[in-house]
């Protein structure tokens, strides 16, 4: 059983579209993270829900939306894509916000053409 | 102002040799800190995590935390090819974990 799952793994889309990402987590845990990492390999905090509630909005444009419908999924809604948002979106859960390590799932990357 | 600063390398290191990752973090409200390796094309894996001063081992990694001169470093000792990696520092704050922007290690057979 994977631990945190994220799909698809692969987005490949044109500027402008909508996409989303899905992500799940088996390990009871309560805090749930999104993050972007760039082709240099930095990975950048972008949201985190603490059970449903969301507790870290870092400057993201607002086409980022992410959901919780409980705390073992976070997805992440983006709109109008631009080249920019081309990276690797990592879902992670850790136990609680400030306890614990990160668990990651395998990534998705998105290619915007 | 970054909150994890590490040198981006790349660290080339003979195979055996001890490799040597280090780590300043700018916030001294944080708490615990951790190593992730991450190979080309994978998601991060958790290393080690120290939490106190001093020194933590665990086989051939040793972490080493001193919270004075706000730094964090990871030996690898008997370094391997398949440690030829990137290795993230990352630091909890207590609210969230900040990543650094990550070492390339290479170890040459």
């Amino acid at each position: 059983d994977t631990a945190v799952s994220q799909t698809p793994k692969y987005l490949v889309t044109q500027m402008g579209n909508d996409k989303s990402i899905k992500c799940e987590q088996n390990l009871g845990h309560d805090t749930m993270y999104w993050y972007k990492q760039d082709s240099k390999k930095f990975l950048k905090i972008m949201f985190s829900y603490n059970n449903k509630e969301l507790i870290i909005n870092e400057t993201v444009p607002n086409r980022f939306s992410p959901k919780s419908p409980d705390k073992a999924h976070l997805n992440l809604h983006i709109n109008s894509l631009e080249l920019g948002d081309s990276a690797v979106y990592f879902c992670a859960s850790s136990q609680t916000h400030n306890t614990g390590e990160l668990f990651f799932g395998e990534g998705s990357r998105l290619t915007v053409l | 102002q970054k909150e994890v600063e590490q040198n981006s390398g790349p660290l080339s290191v003979p195979e055996g040799a001890i490799a040597s990752l280090n780590c300043t973090y700018s916030d001294r409200g944080s708490q615990s800190f951790f190593w992730y390796r991450q190979y080309s094309g994978k998601s991060p894996e958790l290393i080690m995590f120290i939490y106190s001063n001093g020194d933590k081992e665990d086989g051939r990694f040793t972490a080493q935390l001193n919270k004075a001169s706000q730094y964090v470093s990871l030996l690898i000792r008997d370094s391997q090819p398949s440690d030829s990696a990137t290795y993230l520092c990352a630091g909890n704050t207590g609210n969230q974990f900040y990543f650094g922007t990550g070492t390339s290690l290479t170890v040459i057979p």
